[in-house]
């Protein structure tokens, strides 16, 4: 069963840091790229950043671009994203998931940017 | 960014009945390989978005054909059969074919 765990979310002052992590298991990890997305708080979906299977392609919106550095470690199966300089607007539950598709998500950890 | 408009915003239905939502994007979303990357998710209450559809009118794993997908270009339609009480939630249509990814506003599937 493919599995996609969240974890390392909580409330943080703008203009510092956070790092999740996604620990990712009932598949090979490695043959997979994966996302990460979010929601803020009764909004839509938004899609952040993408990253290839090797980690050596990195994609992100116009919006965390230089703020955010998405990234994998295949050995321990675990996808994470740094985030830096961070804003009240990047306030959401951050998902991770399973190829550019998603077709499997994570349940979700909330990010709370605020002083 | 591509843009999809779905419609309606909200739908109200009774157990047993047939709905449509629709999603229109701003440019085809037909990719160079010749597929259309439009999916379809649901995000029940509270919980984490599933994928019910992809690439138009593909129907994941474990999904019942009480759910189908139609459409090309820019114009695609997810239907629900006997629409059951599981169904309810939130519909979101999503294209992968242009970078970035942009996903529909929502469509909310409530109980009349």
């Amino acid at each position: 069963e493919v599995q996609l765990v969240e974890s390392g979310g909580g409330l943080v002052q703008p203009g510092r840091s956070l790092k999740l992590s996604c620990a990712a298991s009932g598949f090979t990890f490695s043959d997979y790229n994966m996302a990460w997305v979010r929601q803020a708080p009764t909004k839509g979906l938004e899609w952040v950043a993408s990253i290839s299977t090797g980690g050596g392609n990195t994609y992100y919106r116009d919006s965390v671009k230089g703020r955010f550095t998405i990234s994998r470690d295949n050995a321990k199966s675990t996808l994470y994203l740094q985030m830096d300089s961070l804003r009240s607007e990047d306030t959401a539950t951050y998902y991770c998931a399973r190829k550019t598709t998603t077709d499997y998500w994570g349940q979700g950890v909330m990010v709370t940017v605020s002083s | 960014d591509v843009v999809m408009t779905q419609t309606p915003p909200s739908l109200s239905v009774a157990i047993g009945q047939s709905v449509s939502i629709s999603c229109k994007s701003s440019q085809s979303l037909v990719y160079s390989d010749g597929k259309t990357y439009l999916h379809w998710l649901l995000q029940s209450s509270g919980r984490s978005p599933k994928r019910l559809i992809y690439q138009v009118s593909n129907l994941d794993s474990g999904v019942p054909d009480r759910f189908s997908g139609t459409g090309s270009q820019k114009d695609f339609t997810l239907k629900i059969s006997r629409v059951e009480a599981k169904d309810l939630g939130v519909y979101y249509c999503a294209q992968t074919t242009h970078f970035p990814n942009t996903f529909g506003a929502g469509t909310k599937l409530e109980l009349k």
